[in-house]
């Protein structure tokens, strides 16, 4: 089974923090994603990568960046963490048929900025 | 503007009752996939439908693709407490080469 493994279930920062969300994927898939979901406005795409090093902004880039120095791993950084990157974060990654192929989706981090 | 409108947001049903939620937009999808969410859980593949007009059954639900290619249906057949959870469509545009854009959800309950 393919696993997408995210570091943190659950963590809490403080404003201006710098947060790190690790996401690690088994099945050698070349794309991954960063989305973040909030209720009411569904998931939401933050940044993706469809190969090591490279990275594409989604519809919501501002206050977040990302790392791709290894195929499995795809990192998403808040460089100061404000309140309003309060949410839940979900990694997906999925193999390259361009992007047609089924998402594999962490089971989610929830950050809370205080 | 939200590409893929889903309805209804919110959904409460009895045990054993039928349902249909829906995936519309005025744009034309290559592919659109439909992904259940169970708390504290990512989501996950329920189906993708491909061809305009396809149908296709997993048990208990039915996926039907719109003749366009532009909307889409889960409906659901005697409605179980294990049905409850997160449903989201997610579409494929400009033949695969962006990524999948999703829509907000409907969020089912199912009472025993």
């Amino acid at each position: 089974d393919v696993k997408v493994t995210q570091s943190s279930r659950y963590l809490v920062k403080r404003t201006g923090e710098k947060v790190f969300l690790e996401c690690v994927q088994d099945m050698d898939h070349e794309n991954m994603f960063w989305y973040r979901q909030d209720p009411g406005l569904g998931l939401r795409l933050i940044y993706f990568s469809y190969d090591v090093k490279m990275k594409e902004k989604g519809d919501i880039p501002e206050g977040y960046s990302v790392s791709r120095e290894k195929k499995e791993r795809f990192s998403l950084i808040l460089e100061s963490a404000s309140t309003n990157q309060t949410s839940m974060y979900l990694c997906a990654s999925s193999l390259a048929q361009g992007f047609t192929g089924e998402l594999f989706f962490g089971e989610g981090s929830r950050l809370t900025v205080l | 503007t939200q590409l893929l409108e889903q309805s209804p947001q919110f959904l409460s049903i009895q045990e054993g009752e039928n349902l249909t939620v829906y995936c519309n937009s005025s744009s034309v999808f290559s592919s659109l996939q439909w992904y259940r969410q169970e708390p504290g859980e990512g989501p996950v593949l329920l189906v993708t439908v491909v061809t305009g007009g396809e149908v296709k059954k997993l048990k208990r639900l039915t996926f039907q693709f719109g003749d366009a290619r532009k909307d889409s249906s889960l409906h659901i057949t005697a409605a179980q407490p294990g049905d409850t959870g997160l449903y989201l469509c997610a579409g494929s545009r400009n033949s695969g080469n962006t990524p999948l854009v999703f829509g907000k959800g409907t969020r089912l309950s199912v009472i025993a």
